[in-house]
């Protein structure tokens, strides 16, 4: 049963960069795209990005340049940086996967409340 | 592609049947999926492909389509099913965008 556990720094100041991995269990990293996804506090899901196992990445325009995804397959891990943060940034961070028949997310990890606050 | 969800929440009672809407700004040709979720807990597959039944969800959850108009019915309305839902388009990459959320409260 493949699992998703998600880590990485919660508080921030503003104008630093976001730093999260999401490691991957129990099942294979190749062939799917493994996404990040975000939600504001009250508010809807924004989905940031993804990559897959040969590295090639898409991400959301509207976040222009700022964010980066990576991965290291001999460690079945990915990872989101997200530079320049401002409190519009201050969300829970979810990292998914989106299955491979379907094009649906069928597995997420446990989320990760980021903070920006000077 | 923009996805209008309607109603924005609803109240009903346990057995109810509910239905919400979900309306794409182009076609989707079907990549069209439903997520529940729950305060504190990340989004939970439903349906996907507008109207295949994730695993080991409960039949009662049932999503359809009609052009770019989607529809998810929860037949009989369980406790467990106070949530909010969230439809989502993947057929357009690099750019999957979701509704904005209909809350399913207890009347």
């Amino acid at each position: 049963q493949v699992q998703l556990q998600q880590w990485g720094a919660g508080l921030l100041k503003p104008s630093e960069t976001l730093s999260l991995t999401c490691a991957v269990y129990g099942g294979s990293f190749s062939g799917h795209l493994w996404s990040w996804i975000r939600q504001p506090p009250g508010k809807g899901l924004e989905w940031i990005g993804e990559i897959n196992d040969s590295r090639t990445t898409n991400y959301n325009p509207s976040l222009k340049s700022r964010p980066t995804i990576s991965v290291d397959t001999s460690k079945k891990q990915f990872s989101l940086k997200l530079t320049s943060v401002t409190a519009a940034d201050t969300a829970v961070y979810y990292c998914a996967r989106l299955m491979a028949y379907g094009n649906a997310f069928d597995i997420w990890g446990q989320g990760t409340m980021v903070t920006v606050s000077s | 592609i923009q996805m209008t969800q309607s109603p924005s929440s609803l109240s009903a009672s346990v057995g109810d049947s509910v239905t919400i809407t979900c309306r794409a700004s182009q076609n989707t040709f079907m990549y069209l999926n439903w997520y529940q979720q729950k305060p504190g807990k990340a989004p939970k597959l439903l349906i996907y492909g507008a109207s295949s039944l994730q695993s080991g969800v409960p039949s009662r959850f049932s999503g359809s389509a009609s052009g770019t108009d989607f529809t998810l019915t929860i037949s009989s309305l369980q406790p467990e099913d106070f949530a909010t839902y969230y439809c989502q388009q993947t057929y357009s990459p690099p750019m999957y965008t979701f509704g904005q959320g209909t809350k399913v409260e207890i009347q």
